[in-house]
């Protein structure tokens, strides 16, 4: 039972614009939510997170939106650059409980 | 600079073999897991620990067993190595009660062919 979703394997977008990750969840008790970036040969690195009493966070030029009612969340990047392709995997987890569970990644191509 | 280490980075391995990986953390963390990651299935939890002898089961702990005698080493065990475990296995640490929310750190990655 796959409890976090990103169905979309692959996205291109130009040098300069937004790119825009998708994740879907199932179990409405996750509380919080995060954002990883994998490079090639490399662990994942933490990007980026939110709360589920949040619907958005920044940083710099990452933005993570949460729709709870939706059970959704997304990932914006601006200006996208060529050192931002990479695989993307979204997270989630439950207050108290340290496990993560993570979606299936999005690889993320940006085209110069 | 804080790390999470992995002694491979490569491993090949035969088919019934008893392989051992190794991880090991400098951040103090009580808490520590054991990934595998494969194309179209993400990342999936093997085994985790909360703190030194202590494991417990993640999603995926058929064929594998764990052992923490220290709080900065995390060993994944493959008692009989097969093909069906190849794949990339990627360890990772947490400070308790920031994994939800700070993430956790991972290491880089050791990729085991099994053949």
């Amino acid at each position: 039972d796959q409890q976090v979703k990103q169905n979309s394997p692959s996205l291109s977008v130009q040098e300069g614009r937004i790119s825009i990750l998708n994740c879907d969840y199932t179990n409405s008790m996750f509380d919080y939510f995060l954002w990883y970036k994998k490079y090639p040969a490399e662990g994942p690195t933490f990007l980026i997170s939110i709360s589920s009493i949040k619907d958005k966070n920044e940083d710099g030029r990452f933005t993570v939106f949460l729709n709870k009612s939706a059970k959704h969340l997304s990932l914006h990047i601006v200006p996208s650059q060529p050192g931002d392709s990479a695989v993307y995997f979204c997270a989630a987890s439950n207050f108290g409980n340290e496990k993560l569970t993570f979606g299936t990644g999005t690889r993320l191509t940006i085209i110069p | 600079d804080v790390k999470v280490t992995q002694s491979s980075r490569y491993l090949v391995k035969r088919t019934g073999e008893k392989v051992f990986l190794e991880c090991v953390q400098d951040m103090d963390h009580e808490n520590m897991f054991w990934y595998r990651q494969d194309p179209g299935l993400g990342l999936r939890l093997i085994y985790f620990s909360y703190d030194v002898k202590m494991k417990e089961k993640g999603d995926i702990p058929e064929g594998y067993s764990v052992s923490r005698e220290k709080k900065e080493r995390f060993s994944l065990i493959l008692e009989s190595a097969s093909t069906n475990q190849t794949s990339m296995y990627l360890c990772a640490s947490s400070t308790s009660g920031g994994g939800g929310y700070y993430g956790y750190t991972f290491g880089s990655g050791t990729r085991l062919t099994v053949v």
